[in-house]
């Protein structure tokens, strides 16, 4: 299985901060790379496809970036309903994998 | 615009079957989409369980496949999990959920608490 790795696993930011998250895979899997945010409650909400394009309808404060092993998810201007957990997850073998999470706090 | 809802028990005696059934709304289950079964728990975090399509073809984890099904019901709208066997390590939430072009989960389904216990 294909091994993701988040860092941090939790992080303290405030409104208006830029943070990026990172996500390693333990082999290469080209841009085969997807974000989530999820909520306390609900289900994990696709925020990055393919690495670096933005789901319809998400703000354009996410971004995101990598190919081959390393991706980034970057929040421009943290907004008080970004403080939530993100997830990557890698599509390009399966069995399909995700990583642990990057809580975002105040 | 596609909605997902799981439904099913939420409590299952150990070694008893977990099966669970989500509803596709707003699309039709046949629109060459693959459509998924992904489980979380706070130890385990987010576990693919595995998809099918609407053919019938299917991929499971290799750490499930003995004790998992996935099936489609075309005419209802629906697809199907089951797990035999079931331990209290099965105890999580269970989302379903469209599987996108890019292998992307989109959208899910509000997700059901399965607990196993006696």
């Amino acid at each position: 299985d294909i091994q993701m790795t988040q860092s941090p696993s939790s992080l303290s930011a405030s409104v208006g901060d830029r943070v990026t998250i990172t996500c390693r895979a333990s082999q290469s899997i080209s841009s085969y790379l997807n974000w989530y945010q999820q909520k306390p409650g609900k289900p994990p909400k696709l925020l990055i496809y393919a690495a670096s394009s933005l789901q319809s309808g998400v703000p354009s404060r996410f971004s995101a970036s990598g190919s081959g092993t390393d991706f980034t998810l970057t929040i421009s201007s943290l907004q008080p309903e970004d403080f939530v957990t993100y997830y990557c997850q890698q599509s390009y073998i399966i069995p399909r994998t995700f990583g642990h999470g990057t809580k975002v706090e105040i | 615009q596609v909605q997902l809802q799981e439904s099913g028990p939420g409590l299952v005696k150990p070694s008893g079957t977990l099966s669970l059934t989500c509803a596709v709304s707003g699309g039709s289950i046949s629109s060459s989409h693959w459509w998924s079964w992904v489980r979380q728990t706070p130890g385990k975090g987010l576990e693919w369980i595995g998809e099918i399509y609407d053919g019938g073809s299917t991929y499971y984890n290799p750490s499930l496949k003995s004790r998992v099904t996935i099936s489609v019901d075309k005419s209802k709208n629906q697809f199907s999990l089951k797990v035999i066997s079931v331990t209290d390590a099965d105890t999580a939430v269970y989302y379903c959920a469209r599987v996108g072009e890019w292998v992307m989960f989109d959208p899910w389904g509000q997700g059901t608490l399965v607990t196993v216990s006696s």
